[in-house]
């Protein structure tokens, strides 16, 4: 199975701050790699695909980057509904794995 | 706007089998993947399956052969089964549809259900 290592664990924020996480495959994943949102007592929600496209309707302060085993999502301007866990996954090889995720808090 | 409404039962003693079932409403049902996700404290998020329209069907080797997804193309539904239960196996489990952008590129989980938390307890 492909390990997805992601750092940090938690993160504490504001309103504004630019904030980026990482995300590591055990083995190169091309750019298979999506990352997603989740907001307390919701499922996920994707926000970048293939490693650096923005799905539609998710704002452009998301940004992602990266190829092979490591991969960064990026935050430029936090905004309150922001303050989720992210989650990275890649879809190279079956089983598809998510990373253990990203709790953003408020600081 | 495509929705995913899941419904089973929730609370299950150990060694019983696990049925959820997910109708997909508005949007089609063909050139989909169907998916089936589970999210539990101790595991994080953890892919248990999928299946294309025709039936062929993929599952994550951790199950072994616990797991059978099936689909329903008439009622536009599919369905999770999970054999023999344990407290491990608590969690919240979703499905969500799986798209392909292309041939091979572009694979993500655009909607997901509502989520149906299943607790395994004696």
């Amino acid at each position: 199975d492909t390990q997805m290592t992601q750092s940090p664990s938690s993160l504490s924020a504001s309103v504004g701050d630019r904030v980026t996480i990482t995300c590591q495959a055990s083995q190169d994943i091309s750019n298979y790699l999506n990352w997603y949102r989740q907001k307390p007592g919701e499922a996920p929600k994707v926000l970048i695909y293939d490693a650096s496209n923005l799905e539609t309707g998710v704002p452009s302060r998301f940004s992602g980057s990266g190829s092979g085993t490591v991969f960064t999502l990026t935050i430029s301007s936090l905004q309150p509904e922001d303050f989720a866990t992210y989650y990275c996954q890649q879809y190279d090889s079956i089983p598809l794995t998510f990373g253990g995720g990203t709790k953003v808090e408020i600081k | 706007q495509v929705q995913l409404q899941q419904w089973g039962a929730g609370l299950l003693k150990p060694s019983e089998t696990l049925s959820l079932t997910c109708a997909v409403f508005t949007g089609s049902f063909d050139n989909y993947y169907w998916n089936w996700i589970r999210q539990s404290p101790g595991k994080g998020l953890e892919w248990i399956g999928e299946s294309d329209p025709t039936g062929s069907s993929n599952s994550n080797p951790s199950f072994k052969s616990r797991v059978s997804i099936s689909v329903d193309t008439s009622k536009n539904q599919f369905s999770l089964r999970l054999t023999s239960v344990t407290a491990a196996d608590t969690a919240v489990y979703y499905c969500a549809r799986g798209r392909w952008l292309t041939m091979n590129t572009g694979y993500y989980f655009d909607y997901w259900g509502q989520g149906t938390l299943v607790t395994v307890s004696s």
